[in-house]
C-alpha cells in the first residue's frame, strides 16, 4: 500500500534559519504530493503541491520538487519566521476506481525562535 | 476559515457509550473523508463518501461507522467506546476525487473517553 515517511520533529529553528524537512513516500502509479501544514488548534491547510515528478510547488517562501527518481518531497524554505512555527505533514494523493484518498506522513512539529 | 464545519468542538464520555460526530462540507463539495489523528498513530484516512456514496475505507474500525446524508453533510458514529478511541476526528471535503485534489479540512472533534 501507499505509505509516507518523513523525518522525525520536533524540529527547533531560530529564526531566518534555512528549513529543510524531508519526505519519502512509497506508491505504485503516480501520485500527486503534497505538503499541509496544521497551526495550533487548527485543521490541516494545504501548504503547495506537485502532481508530476520534476514539478515544484511554492508557497509563502516554502518550495518542494517531486522527484521520482529518489521517491521523495523534501520541503524547504530559505528564512524561516517565529509564524512558520507548526506541523507539518507530508501526504500523497491518489485516485481510483471512483475514490480518492489522500495518505499522510506523521507529522514533523516545527518550532521556531526569535 | 476553510468552509467546513465539525461539531461539536469537544465531546467527553465515558467508556461503553456511543457518540455522532457531525460534518458539514464546504458549499460545493461533493466528497467527504474522515481522519483520526491521535499522538502515537498521527493522521489515520477512517472513511471516504462521494455524493452519498462510500468510496474508499482506511483504517476504520468495525465499531465506527458512518453516511453522508441527500444534503452531503457527514456523521461519523462512534460505538461501545474504549480508552484507546480518544483522538481529534478530522472531517475534510473536496470538490471531487480527481487526481490532485485539495482537500479543505475542518478545525476537527476532540473525542474525550473516560
Amino acid at each position: 500500500g501507499n505509505s509516507v515517511t518523513q523525518m522525525e520533529g520536533p524540529v527547533t529553528l531560530s529564526e531566518e534559519a534555512f528549513l529543510t524537512i524531508n519526505c519519502t513516500y512509497t506508491a505504485t502509479g503516480y501520485p500527486s504530493l503534497f505538503w499541509y501544514v496544521q497551526y495550533p488548534g487548527e485543521g490541516l491547510q494545504l501548504l503547495l503541491k506537485a502532481t508530476k515528478a520534476d514539478d515544484k510547488g511554492s508557497n509563502k517562501g516554502f518550495e518542494a520538487t517531486y522527484r521520482k527518481e529518489t521517491t521523495s518531497f523534501h520541503l524547504e524554505k530559505g528564512s524561516v519566521q517565529v509564524s512558520d512555527s507548526a506541523v507539518y505533514f507530508c501526504a500523497l494523493g491518489q485516485s481510483g476506481a471512483g475514490s480518492y484518498q489522500l495518505t499522510f506522513g506523521k507529522g514533523t512539529k516545527l518550532s521556531v525562535i526569535p | 476559515d476553510s468552509g467546513v464545519t465539525q461539531t461539536p468542538k469537544h465531546l467527553i464520555t465515558a467508556t461503553g457509550q456511543r457518540v455522532t460526530l457531525r460534518c458539514s462540507p464546504r458549499s460545493g463539495d461533493l466528497s467527504v473523508y474522515w481522519y483520526q489523528q491521535s499522538l502515537d498513530q498521527g493522521l489515520q484516512f477512517l472513511i471516504q463518501y462521494y455524493n452519498g456514496e462510500e468510496r474508499a475505507k482506511g483504517n476504520i474500525l468495525e465499531r465506527f461507522s458512518a453516511q453522508q446524508f441527500p444534503d452531503l453533510h457527514s456523521e461519523l458514529n462512534l460505538s461501545s467506546l474504549e480508552l484507546g478511541d480518544s483522538a481529534l476526528y478530522f472531517c475534510a471535503s473536496s470538490v471531487g476525487v480527481s487526481p490532485g485534489e485539495k482537500l479543505f479540512f475542518g478545525s476537527g472533534t476532540q473525542l474525550s473517553v473516560l
